[in-house]
């Protein structure tokens, strides 16, 4: 079965450090995997997409690796801001024509910045 | 703003009662999704929509009925409430379908009581 695991389930750190979300899946084949964010009481917003030959992306302050190798895939967040404090949500999209039953979501890391 | 709008925010319902979230999307895309969003578990798909005209089951359909009433609007029914319904409910929007422009509404909160 396709699976998203997520780690840790929480996590709490203080404003300005950095911190590391951890995914490993075991979807396959494997298209491409995103990372979103969810803020309380809102929808994910997408951060990042990698395809299976990327193995580095940027947005901003958010560093998205991947090894598709290993199947894992880490979410890297650099001086944390009070506003980064969510909800994060790993997603792993099949290689099958992308329909709509081929995305098999993570659980989420919940992340609290602390001032 | 151009994106995926639900109505209601929130919603309270007692068992067996009856209502329908709706959702519309101005992006000009093709595929709609309805997931549910429960502490401690992933999103779950409970309908989609490939296009217009098309409607399929995805994981949790049960309880459930969509309507695909346009290319811009894709309606979910709860035709009796259940207390296993409570969830948060997201409407989503493609193209194409899991296409990278993969965008979610704000959701709606629904409790049955």
């Amino acid at each position: 079965k396709n699976q998203v695991e997520q780690s840790p389930q929480s996590l709490i750190i203080l404003e300005g450090k950095n911190c590391t979300l951890q995914c490993n899946y075991t979807v396959s084949p494997f298209s491409n995997l995103r990372w979103y964010k969810q803020d309380t009481g809102r929808g994910p917003v997408s951060l990042t997409i990698m395809t299976f030959s990327e193995n580095t992306k940027s947005n901003g302050r958010y560093t998205a690796t991947l090894d598709a190798d290993t199947k894992q895939s880490s979410l890297h967040i650099t001086a944390s801001q009070l506003s980064d404090s969510a909800s994060y949500i790993c997603v792993v999209i099949l290689k099958s024509g992308g329909g709509a039953d081929g995305l098999t979501f993570g659980k989420g890391t919940h992340l609290i910045i602390q001032p | 703003n151009a994106g995926v709008t639900q109505t209601p925010k929130f919603q309270v319902l007692k068992t067996g009662q009856s209502m329908t979230l709706q959702c519309a999307q101005d992006m000009n895309h093709n595929s709609m999704y309805w997931y549910r969003q429960d502490p401690g578990m992933g999103l779950r798909l409970i309908y989609y929509s490939a296009s217009e005209g098309t409607t399929d089951k995805g994981e949790v359909p049960n309880g459930y009925n969509v309507s695909r009433l346009n290319k811009r609007e894709f309606s979910l029914r709860l035709e009796s409430a259940a207390p296993s319904q409570t969830s948060v409910y997201f409407c989503a929007s493609s193209d194409p379908p899991g296409g990278y422009g993969y965008t979610f509404g704000s959701g709606t909160r629904l409790t049955v009581v």
